[in-house]
C-alpha cells in the first residue's frame, strides 16, 4: 500500500479554521484518499474521501493538490469535539469494504478555547 | 441504529491467560474486521471475517483466532497471553460487496491489561 505522511500534532483555536496536511507522493492514479478521525476514548470514524476533485460534506471539505501527491483535511471552524487523532488512508478503487485499511500514526489536534 | 457494540469495555488479565472479547456489527453488514491498537499508535489489523471465516489476516501470530456467528457477530481470541498484548482491540464493521470505497464504522474497543 501507498504511504501518507503527517504531522505528529497541530494545535488550533476554537472558531477558527485548521488545515491538516497528508503527504502521499507515492499515490497511484486509482487511489483515493480516505480520511477517518478518532475521539479520544472512542473508535475511529469516517470523516471524508475524494479522489481527484474537492469534496464537501457536513464534517469537513477534502483538497486535493492538482498532483495528488498531497491533500487537506480543512475543518472550517473547529470546535472542542474536533480534538481527536486525524488519520490520513489510501485506497484503491477497488477496495470494498472486505479490504483492511492501514492506519498510520495520524495527526493530534488539539483545540484551545 | 445501535452502531458497532464491543463488550467488555475494560478487561484485565495476567500473562498465561485466554482472553475472548465480542463484538456485535453495525444492523445489515455482513463483515467484521478486528484491529489491535498500542498506545500512542494507530491501529494495526489483526483478521477479518465474512460469510463465518477468515478472509484475511495481518501480521499477528496464530495465538490471534476469531470466530463469526451465523447473525454475523464475532469473538477475538487471544490464548497465552504476552505483557505486549495490553492494548486497544477495535471492531469495524462494514457492507462487504455493496460499493467500492465503503466505510468502515468502528466499535468503541475493548482495553485489554495483560498484568
Amino acid at each position: 500500500d501507498a504511504k501518507t505522511t503527517q504531522p505528529n500534532s497541530m494545535e488550533s483555536n476554537e472558531e477558527e479554521p485548521v488545515h491538516l496536511p497528508c503527504n502521499h507522493s507515492t499515490i497511484s492514479g486509482t487511489d483515493y484518499i480516505h480520511w477517518y478521525r478518532q475521539l479520544p476514548s472512542q473508535g475511529p470514524e469516517y470523516v471524508i474521501h475524494g479522489l481527484t476533485s474537492n469534496v464537501n460534506n457536513r464534517m469537513a471539505s477534502l483538497a486535493i493538490a492538482e498532483d495528488r501527491k498531497s491533500s487537506t483535511l480543512i475543518l472550517h471552524r473547529a470546535t472542542l469535539r474536533d480534538a481527536a487523532v486525524y488519520y490520513c488512508i489510501l485506497r484503491g478503487r477497488g477496495d470494498t469494504g472486505r479490504r483492511a485499511l492501514t492506519f498510520g500514526s495520524g495527526t493530534r489536534l488539539q483545540v484551545q478555547p | 441504529d445501535a452502531g458497532v457494540t464491543q463488550s467488555p469495555t475494560h478487561l484485565i488479565k495476567t500473562r498465561g491467560q485466554q482472553v475472548t472479547l465480542r463484538c456485535s456489527p453495525k444492523s445489515g453488514h455482513d463483515t467484521v474486521s478486528w484491529y489491535q491498537q498500542a498506545l500512542g499508535q494507530g491501529p494495526q489489523f489483526i483478521f477479518q471475517y465474512y460469510e463465518e471465516e477468515e478472509r484475511q489476516r495481518g501480521n499477528f501470530p496464530d495465538r490471534f483466532s476469531g470466530h463469526q456467528f451465523p447473525n454475523y457477530s464475532s469473538e477475538l481470541n487471544v490464548n497465552a497471553l504476552l505483557l505486549g498484548d495490553s492494548a486497544l482491540y477495535l471492531c469495524a464493521s462494514s457492507l462487504g460487496v455493496r460499493a467500492t470505497n465503503e466505510k468502515l464504522f468502528f466499535g468503541s474497543g475493548t482495553q485489554l491489561s495483560v498484568l
